[in-house]
This record gives C-alpha cells, structure tokens and sequence, in this order.
C-alpha cells in the first residue's frame, strides 16, 4: 500500500540550511514532490524528480532520491524567514494519477 | 493571474444545508482534480476528472458529495446534507498530462466550516 511519512517539525535558524526527510512504501513509485503550504493558503509546487534520478537541484533546493532505502529529502540552503511554512512530500505511482501526501513538516525559521 | 481558482475562499454553512464549490483550472490544463485536507494533515484524494469525463472517485467521496466538470474546464463540488465532518480544506488541482509526466498545480482552497 501507500504510505508516506515526514518528521512533523523542524527548527533552524536564518540562514543555515533546512534538510526535511521523506519516506515513502510503494516501490512502484515513479514521480515524487515537494509542495509548500503557508497559512491558509493552498499548496504551492516547489520541486519533483522522476525516480530514475538520485539529484536534482533547482537555486537553493536540492533533492535527493534513495530508491532502495525509499527515502526523499529536500535541503534549502541559506534559509531564510519566508521558508517558514508546512513542506509536503507527495508520490504517485506511475500508474496512479493522484498523489498521496504525507502529514507535512511545519519549518520554523529562527531569527 | 493564471493559477487555479476556487471560489468561495471560505464558507460557513448549518448541518443539513448543500453546498457548491467551484475550481477554474488553468487553461487548456485537460484533468482536475478535487482533494480535501483536515487540520494537521496532508491532502487526500477525492476524485478526478480527464477533460469532462470523471475517472476515479476515492471512497472518502460518500453518495452525499457529487462533482461535474461540465464543459472540460471548470469544475464544481456539491456537498449534500452536510455534516460536522464534512468541516474541512477543500483544494482543487489541474494539470496538462503527457503521457505518464504529469504535474498538479493547486488552488488556493475553499475552507468549509459546519456549525
């Protein structure tokens, strides 16, 4: 089955960088993302690789893909105050056309 | 703007009463897609739509609620006799799908409350 699971909370302060965990179950899982959400607000797309990649790297985020441990992180580097939101990891099944989310993490950035 | 739209951003409705959302997806995006999200958690899957035809529906979607996609762009989500429970984010999502490639870009969400 489907199953995604993310810490619930992490901390750092300004300027250091962020690193939210991801782990996923179906080994069939061929696209994952990161989605952003901040308060009452709707969920913005960030980034997403493709499971045939191990990297990808977009400005100040960068993915990491471990297919065998099926573990997804998101680092952003230089944090800054405006990160301060719920970060979502989402996976879809290639043959699947929804996505099935995790709980999110909520990011507080520090002054 | 050319994001996802959904109207109303919020709604107070009785138990008991109907209600209707809408979504305008982003243009010449071909499936929409309707999730709910509760407090504290992710988005879940209700149901999706490929141009006019409604594809999958999740089981969460109880006989109560119904979703159209009419014409193959806009999309309205009807709640029937609602309940305390239904008390929840309701997020729409479009995408242009190529083949198997496929990104879901989101509204910014009706917030049902229930009294």
């Amino acid at each position: 089955g489907e199953d995604v699971e993310q810490s619930l909370f992490l901390s750092v302060r300004e300027g250091d960088s962020s690193v939210i965990n991801c782990t996923y179950t179906d080994s069939s899982s061929t696209y994952l993302y990161w989605y952003k959400q901040e308060p009452g607000a709707g969920l913005q797309l960030l980034t997403y690789i493709f499971s045939n990649m191990d990297m990808k790297q977009d400005q100040r985020l960068t993915v990491l893909l471990n297919k065998k441990d099926k573990h997804l992180s998101l680092r952003i580097a230089d944090t800054q105050t405006g990160d301060s939101a719920i970060y979502f990891c989402a996976e879809r099944p290639g043959s699947a056309r929804q996505l099935t989310f995790g709980s999110g993490t909520q990011l507080t950035v520090l002054p | 703007d050319t994001g996802v739209s959904q109207n109303p951003r919020h709604k107070i409705t009785k138990r008991g009463q109907n209600v209707t959302f809408r979504c305008d997806p982003i243009s010449e995006h071909n499936r929409l897609y309707w999730y709910r999200q509760t407090l504290g958690q992710g988005p879940e899957f209700l149901t999706y739509f490929q141009n006019e035809a409604q594809l999958e529906k999740s089981r969460l979607l109880s006989d109560r609620f119904s979703a159209e996609r009419p014409k193959g762009s806009f999309s309205t989500l009807e709640i029937q006799r609602t309940e305390q429970g239904d008390s929840a984010m309701y997020l729409c999502a479009s995408s242009l799908a190529k083949g198997q490639r496929e990104t879901q870009y989101f509204g910014p969400g009706t917030r049902l409350t229930v009294l």
